[in-house]
């Protein structure tokens, strides 16, 4: 069974705190990325990472950063948290094989709320 | 600019009444276009493309390119199809999608 996991279901931090956000996918992609979901929003792309290492800025980047050190799994980091970044968090994963990489699996999402 | 509309944000149905929920995309190449759904404490997870035609859960989708639509039908709503819908275009080879504002639909017994 597919599966990508993320650390929390609810964060509540501080304004100005460091706040680390971890995925990990068990099937292997190539292809990891990082949303944000807003009422009226939709979904937002905030990074992308499409191998070890390798990142590419989203639509909304600003305010954050990501980390891929293993391909199983892609960190997101909110350097100093504000208020405004309170919102639903997504990861996703998906293939790089041509025909399946629009495929994408979601995690959970982390709820994060920065007081 | 590469864009994806929904322009409903709540659609509210009776149970058995037929359903359309709108997309409209802008995009320049050969668009491939998804419906993506997210049930009630459920995950987001891929409902159809239009490329493979299928029929899932009684939802079809045509791409219409004349109209830049991809717009989701399905004859007879049932109470299970309540949940939050998203349009999504493909970015190319990038594997890359770029996501509508989404729509929730609500069927009503």
């Amino acid at each position: 069974d597919v599966k990508v996991t993320q650390s929390s279901r609810y964060l509540v931090k501080r304004t100005g705190e460091k706040v680390f956000l971890e995925c990990v996918q068990d099937m292997d992609h190539e292809n990891m990325f990082w949303y944000r979901q807003d009422p009226g929003l939709g979904l937002r792309l905030i990074y992308f990472s499409y191998d070890v290492k390798m990142k590419e800025k989203g639509d909304i980047p600003e305010g954050y950063s990501v980390s891929r050190e293993k391909k199983e799994r892609f960190s997101l980091i909110l350097e100093s948290a504000s208020t405004n970044q309170t919102s639903m968090y997504l990861c996703a994963s998906s293939s790089r094989i041509r025909d399946t990489q629009e495929t994408q699996y979601f995690g959970p999402g982390t709820r994060l709320l920065v007081l | 600019a590469q864009r994806v509309t929904q322009p409903e944000k709540l659609l509210s149905v009776f149970k058995g009444a037929p359903v359309e929920l709108k997309c409209n995309y802008s995009y320049s190449g050969s668009p491939e276009l998804f419906w993506y759904v997210q049930y009630s404490r459920q995950r987001l997870q891929l409902l159809l493309r239009h490329i493979s035609r299928e029929s899932i859960k009684g939802f079809t989708a045509d791409l219409n390119k004349g109209e830049t639509s991809f717009h989701l039908k399905k004859p007879f709503a049932q109470e299970e199809d309540s949940a939050m819908y998203y349009c999504a275009l493909s970015q190319g080879n990038t594997g890359k999608l770029i996501f509508g504002q989404g729509t929730t639909l609500q069927v009503k017994p």
